[in-house]
């Protein structure tokens, strides 16, 4: 167990539906990054919160959004799917705002749209 | 734009032959380099990670790697593998001071040991 709690961690949906991911650092972590994990695209970052507050973003698509709450737990949204979302998608998360010392990740969420 | 670039995308190894897989990043003042596993159906672990120091760097499982500046290289070897290391391997760099606050990955080499 890593520490990084990820739910579910299987989700089956149809196209055009919204669906929420949730994670929950590891304890004394403050900064949460989202990453999609896909066969042609590899590990590709979407977003990352430090403190509650979006702190970069990366090629993350305009129908997902994500937050982080006071607790530090975050949730990834991902709505008017597609066939081409289906991926694993991974949260890490690291002390600081920086990842100096690298990521710790949970188990991932198994996406797959239908 | 950083990148990092894992050199092969499969490597097949006989089990107890040694391995070294493949990592180039961008030149950069300050880097930090990381190695990860994945195991089948399973989140990303930590195997090393080169902060400052000693080129060489030891990890769990037997595995070492060496940062080499001049090369912008951060190859991962093993001298002896085994059954349980057939996993796919992600190298990983933060480009410090560059504006950037998350890892880049490389886009992963799968070790297969081949019994």
């Amino acid at each position: 167990d890593s520490g990084v709690t990820q739910t579910p961690k299987h989700l089956i949906t149809a196209t055009g539906q919204r669906v929420t991911l949730r994670c929950s650092p590891r304890s004394g972590d403050l900064s949460v990054y989202w990453y999609q994990q896909s066969l042609d695209q590899g590990l590709q970052f979407l977003i990352q919160y430090y403190n509650g507050e979006e702190r970069a973003k990366g090629n993350i698509l305009e129908r997902f959004s994500a937050q982080q709450f006071p607790d530090l737990h975050s949730e990834l949204n991902l709505s008017s799917l597609e066939l081409g979302d289906s991926a694993l998608y991974f949260c890490a998360s690291s002390p600081g705002g920086q990842p100096s010392y690298g990521y710790t990740f949970g188990s991932g969420t198994r996406l797959t749209v239908v | 734009a950083q990148s990092v670039t894992q050199l092969d995308s499969q490597v097949p190894v006989f089990e107890e032959a040694p391995v070294e897989l493949r990592c180039n990043y961008s030149s950069s003042v300050s880097v930090y380099l990381f190695w990860y596993v994945q195991y089948p159906n399973q989140g990303l672990q930590l195997l090393l990670k080169y902060l400052s120091g000693s080129t060489l760097v030891k990890g769990i499982n037997g595995f070492e790697a060496e940062f080499n500046k001049s090369q912008t290289s951060f190859h991962l070897r093993k001298p002896s593998v085994h059954i349980s290391d057939t996993a796919e391997y992600f190298c990983a760099v933060y480009y410090s001071g560059a504006g950037s606050y998350q890892l880049t990955f490389g886009k992963g080499t799968k070790l297969s040991v081949i019994p």
